[in-house]
C-alpha cells in the first residue's frame, strides 16, 4: 500500500524565518504535487514535479524532488503571514495501473506569526 | 488554467434524505473525474475514480450503493449521497483531468446532515 507521509504536521514560525516541509512516499512514482489549502477552501495547485532532481520555485516557495530517496521538500524562505495555510503533497502512483489517482499526505498546517 | 465547478457549494439536509452534488469541467473535456472527501483537519481521501461512460471504481471501504457516481458526459459527474446520515457530513471535493494530465480541483461542497 502506498503511503505518503509529511513532516511536520504542524509548523508555527516567525515571519522572516526559513523552514522546510518534508514529504516521504513509499513506492516509485513519476509525479509529485504540492497543493495549498486555505481554511474552508479547496486545493490550489502549487507545483508539479515530474523527474528526479526537479526543482521549482514560485515566490518564497521552492519544491524539489529526489525520486531515489522518495522524498520531496517544500522550502519556505523568509516566511510572511500570507503563507499561513495547510500544505499537502500528493503522489501519483501511476506505474502500470495508469489510473491517474492521487494519494495525499496528511497535510502540514503552517502558521506564520508576525 | 482549467476550471472545475461544483454545485451546490453548501448543503444542509435531514437524515435519511439523498443529496446530489454536481462536478463540471467548464473549459475542457475530462476523461476522468475523481471524488474525495475531507473531514475537518484531515487529509483528502479518494472515494472513487470515474471515467466517462463507464462504472466508477470505488476505493476500499467506500460503499458504492451509498455513494452513487454517474459520469454521463465528458464535462459532468455527479455524486449522490443516498440516505444521508450525520456521519456523512464532510467536505466533498471533485477533480477532473484529461489523460496523463494533472487534476484540476473543484471548490468543494460542504455537506451537513442533521
Amino acid at each position: 500500500e502506498l503511503k505518503v507521509e509529511q513532516n511536520p504536521l504542524f509548523l508555527s514560525m516567525q515571519e522572516g524565518k526559513n523552514y522546510t516541509i518534508y514529504c516521504n512516499y513509499s513506492t516509485t512514482s513519476d509525479r509529485l504535487y504540492w497543493y495549498r489549502q486555505d481554511p474552508g477552501k479547496s486545493l490550489e495547485s502549487l507545483f508539479v514535479l515530474l523527474s528526479n532532481g526537479a526543482v521549482k520555485q514560485e515566490g518564497r516557495l521552492m519544491a524539489s524532488l529526489d525520486t531515489k530517496a522518495r522524498l520531496s521538500t517544500l522550502h519556505i524562505t523568509a516566511a510572511v503571514h500570507d503563507l499561513s495555510a495547510t500544505y499537502f503533497c500528493a503522489v501519483d502512483p501511476r506505474g502500470s495501473s495508469n489510473t491517474g489517482k492521487l494519494i495525499f499526505g496528511q497535510g502540514t498546517t503552517l502558521q506564520v506569526k508576525p | 488554467g482549467a476550471v472545475v465547478s461544483q454545485h451546490p457549494s453548501r448543503v444542509i439536509c435531514k437524515s435519511g434524505t439523498s443529496v446530489k452534488i454536481e462536478c463540471r469541467s467548464l473549459d475542457f473535456q475530462a476523461t476522468t473525474m475523481f471524488w474525495y472527501r475531507q473531514f475537518p483537519k484531515q487529509s483528502l481521501m479518494l472515494m472513487a475514480t470515474s471515467n466517462e461512460g463507464s462504472k466508477a471504481t470505488y476505493e476500499q471501504g467506500v460503499e458504492k450503493d451509498k455513494f452513487l457516481i454517474n459520469h454521463a458526459s465528458l464535462t459532468l459527474s455527479t455524486l449522490t449521497v443516498t440516505s444521508a446520515h450525520p456521519e456523512d457530513s464532510s467536505f466533498y471535493i471533485c477533480s477532473a483531468s484529461r489523460v496523463w494530465e494533472t487534476q484540476y480541483f473543484g471548490p468543494g461542497t460542504r455537506l451537513l446532515v442533521l
